[in-house]
């Protein structure tokens, strides 16, 4: 059984692009939140995605969004790229009747030069 | 606001010592609470959790936490460290009618001595 995936694994990008992420979650599982974690912090909660729809969303910028496929998977996408975005970026899966108790996957590393 | 606070950012133990990593919490309810432990090139792995019930939590890998209403802790406990036991290790708080975010601490980074 696989756990949640991400790809890709590492990511460098410059100021002012667009990049996307994507993230398959836990096989069973149908809600996908997304977390930023800079050096040295906890993880920061971006959104969460049931349904193919935002449910909630933590304090960032519309920059940053996201999207939920049919089968589950999500992207995050983030515009307009700063040197502030450079981040590991966690999906975590989850299903409705448990949302607390999230799986994460190993992260995207996003460094923006 | 609410706010998860982790006292110690880094702790270093030796092998077989015992250790206790603290996590207090500032929320006006009883929330659900986690610890999770990443490890380098990792993601995040969930340890154990407090939603209700008895406030002593057994977990994984022969952790355990203690909820503790009147402190605002939820202390994470282990008799006898192994060296694998050296990673990051973050508490999270989950918000009661909230249930779609959990709200991190900083993380205590622990070191185990040979």
């Amino acid at each position: 059984d696989a756990g949640v995936t991400q790809s890709p694994t590492h990511l460098i990008k410059t100021r002012g692009q667009q990049v996307t992420l994507r993230c398959s979650p836990k096989s069973g599982h149908d809600t996908v939140s997304w977390y930023q974690q800079a050096l040295g912090q906890g993880p920061q909660f971006i959104f969460q995605y049931y349904e193919e729809e935002e449910r909630q969303r933590g304090n960032f910028p519309d920059r940053f969004s996201g999207h939920q496929f049919p089968n589950y998977s999500s992207e995050l996408n983030v515009n307009a790229l700063l040197l502030g975005d450079s981040a590991l970026y966690l999906c975590a899966s989850g299903s409705k009747g448990t949302d607390y108790e999230q799986y994460f996957g190993p992260g995207t590393r996003l460094t923006v030069t | 606001a609410q706010s998860v606070t982790q006292p110690d950012i880094h702790i270093t133990v030796s092998e077989g010592a015992s250790l206790e990593l603290r996590c207090n919490y500032s929320y006006g309810a009883t929330p659900y609470l986690f610890w999770y432990v990443q490890s380098p090139g990792q993601g995040l792995q969930l340890l154990l959790k407090y939603f209700s019930g008895d406030t002593l939590v057994q977990g994984i890998k022969g952790f355990e936490a203690e909820f503790k209403r009147s402190q605002s802790s939820f202390n994470l406990r282990k008799p006898s460290v192994h060296w694998s036991d050296a990673a990051e290790y973050f508490c999270a708080v989950g918000l009661a009618g909230n249930n779609r975010k959990l709200i991190w601490g900083l993380g205590t980074s622990l070191a185990v001595n040979p």
